[in-house]
C-alpha cells in the first residue's frame, strides 16, 4: 500500500515565477491538505481539498491555489513567487474531515527554493 | 494561549533514560490533539490522535496524555533509544476555524548513546 507520495522532491525557482507541485493520497484516502513549513517553523495550513473543491483555507494569500483531480490527487499552485515563499510544502491525505479525530498522512514534502 | 507552543525546543538524553515534553495549545473550541515524529528526510508519522480530557494513549514506550480543560499534553518517552531522535510534533484542531491542523514548532530529541 503506497503512502502519499509527492514531487517533485526539489525544486528552484526565480522570484516570479509560477511552480506547481504535485500529490497523490494514500490509498482509500479523499481529503487532502497542503501545509507550509518555513524554516524553523512548524507546518502552517494553506488549504484542504475534497471532492474536488477547497473546503477550508488558512491564511495565505490568493497566489496560493490548487486543485483536486476524480482520482484524488491535488496540485498546489504558487504564482508570482516570491523570497519569503521558500519552504517545505508537505501534502497530507485522511479521510473526510481530516483534522478532527482523523489521522493525517504526510507526504515527505517537496522543498521549493526561490531565489 | 493563541498558538500551539512547545516545550523544550530541543533535548539531550542519555540511551536507555526516560523523558517528556509538553504541548500546549487553546483550550477554547478544542476538538482534537495531534502527536507526529519526524525523522530526518522521512515523513511526518502520526503518533496519536487525543480528543477526550484526561485521555492517555500509549504505543510501544511512547505514550502521551491530554488534558482539554488547561490545555496541555505530555508526551514521555520510556528508556529512550537511538531510533526515538527525531522532532516530535504536535497539533491541534480547533474545530472553529480552518481544517487543518494547527502545529507547534516542535520539540528535537536527540538521543546519546
Amino acid at each position: 500500500d503506497a503512502g502519499v507520495t509527492q514531487s517533485p522532491t526539489h525544486l528552484i525557482k526565480t522570484r516570479g515565477q509560477q511552480v506547481t507541485l504535485r500529490c497523490s493520497p494514500k490509498s482509500g484516502h479523499d481529503t487532502v491538505s497542503w501545509y507550509q513549513q518555513a524554516l524553523g517553523q512548524g507546518p502552517q495550513f494553506i488549504f484542504q481539498y475534497y471532492e474536488e473543491e477547497e473546503r477550508q483555507r488558512g491564511n495565505f494569500p490568493d497566489r496560493f491555489s490548487g486543485h483536486q483531480f476524480p482520482n484524488y490527487s491535488s496540485e498546489l499552485n504558487v504564482n508570482a513567487l516570491l523570497l519569503g515563499d521558500s519552504a517545505l510544502y508537505l501534502c497530507a491525505s485522511s479521510l473526510v474531515g481530516g483534522g478532527r479525530g482523523d489521522t493525517q498522512y504526510f507526504g515527505p514534502g517537496t522543498r521549493l527554493t526561490v531565489l | 494561549i493563541l498558538n500551539v507552543e512547545q516545550s523544550p525546543q530541543s533535548l539531550h538524553v542519555q540511551e536507555g533514560d526516560s523523558t517528556n515534553f509538553t504541548c500546549s495549545f487553546p483550550s477554547s473550541n478544542f476538538y482534537a490533539l495531534h502527536w507526529y515524529r519526524w525523522e530526518t528526510a522521512k515523513s511526518p508519522e502520526a503518533l496519536f490522535v487525543m480528543t477526550l480530557n484526561g485521555d492517555e494513549k500509549k504505543k510501544g514506550r511512547i505514550s502521551a496524555t491530554l488534558n482539554t480543560k488547561e490545555g496541555y499534553s505530555y508526551l514521555y518517552i520510556k528508556g529512550s533509544q537511538p531510533e526515538d531522535s527525531a522532532t516530535y510534533l504536535c497539533a491541534s484542531y480547533s474545530g472553529g476555524g480552518a481544517d487543518g491542523l494547527t502545529f507547534g514548532k516542535g520539540t528535537h530529541l536527540i538521543i546519546q548513546p
